[in-house]
């Protein structure tokens, strides 16, 4: 079964500075998805990117940029600029690409602050 | 605007009681998906359905039940088998060939004492 960690709880960066959460997957598949949600205190899940795993070009969506090394089975999210609106949690998610296998896998989450 | 709507946000029962979940889908998404969110332990999936009068279990089933009746509906019943109900659940929904990517509500949040 496929799996997802990530393993930092928690996660501070200053304002207009970089940050970059990790996540790892588990997975004996080659094609599938990988997503980056964030879900701010509103507990709105919001979709910031995804990578196709037969995509080798990372994903980069504005400030969000995403370093994908599959060999490693690591999917990890960048923040450049940092401001006071990324302070949310932040959940990696796994999909198989496998046709009728719709199930998303997420991971624990890690709660990102934003230092003012 | 297309979107998941889920009711009620807050919801308290009794413990022994069965409750009902609400969630609806105007996104003409054949997939939907209900998960439950504790602290520490991320979303876990409790059932998930691709087609209408179909579904499946997800990886924490025991204790609840669903239904698929209609394209946009997929209700959630706790039932007073489930141990730990109290929890926020999230209902979302995916569409297009691939079904990608997962499209949330807004949540519920239930207590129950």
């Amino acid at each position: 079964a496929q799996t997802v960690t990530q393993s930092q709880p928690e996660m501070s960066v200053q304002e207009a500075e970089t940050v970059t959460l990790s996540c790892t997957y588990d997975t004996s598949e080659s094609d599938y998805y990988l997503f980056w949600y964030k879900q701010p205190p509103s507990r709105q899940m919001i979709l910031v990117i995804r990578q196709e795993a037969y995509k080798q070009q990372n994903a980069t969506e504005n400030r969000f940029s995403v370093n994908f090394q599959k060999a490693a089975k690591s999917f990890s999210l960048k923040i450049s600029d940092s401001q006071l609106g990324d302070a949310a949690m932040y959940f990696c998610a796994y999909r198989s690409s496998g046709t009728g296998t719709y199930k998303y896998i997420f991971g624990t989450g890690t709660r990102l602050k934003v230092l003012a | 605007d297309g979107g998941i709507t889920q009711s009620p946000k807050y919801l308290f029962r009794k413990e022994g009681q069965n409750v009902t979940l609400s969630c609806e889908q105007n996104l003409n998404h054949d997939a939907m998906y209900w998960y439950r969110q504790d602290p520490g332990q991320g979303l876990r999936l409790i059932y998930y359905s691709q087609i209408v009068n179909d579904f499946q279990k997800g990886d924490i089933a025991e204790g609840y039940s669903v239904s698929r009746e209609k394209k946009e509906s997929f209700p959630l019943t706790v039932t007073s088998a489930q141990k730990n109900p109290t929890a926020f659940y999230l209902c979302a929904s995916s569409g297009g060939q691939r079904r990608l990517p997962l499209h949330f509500g807004n949540g519920t949040r239930l207590t129950v004492t």
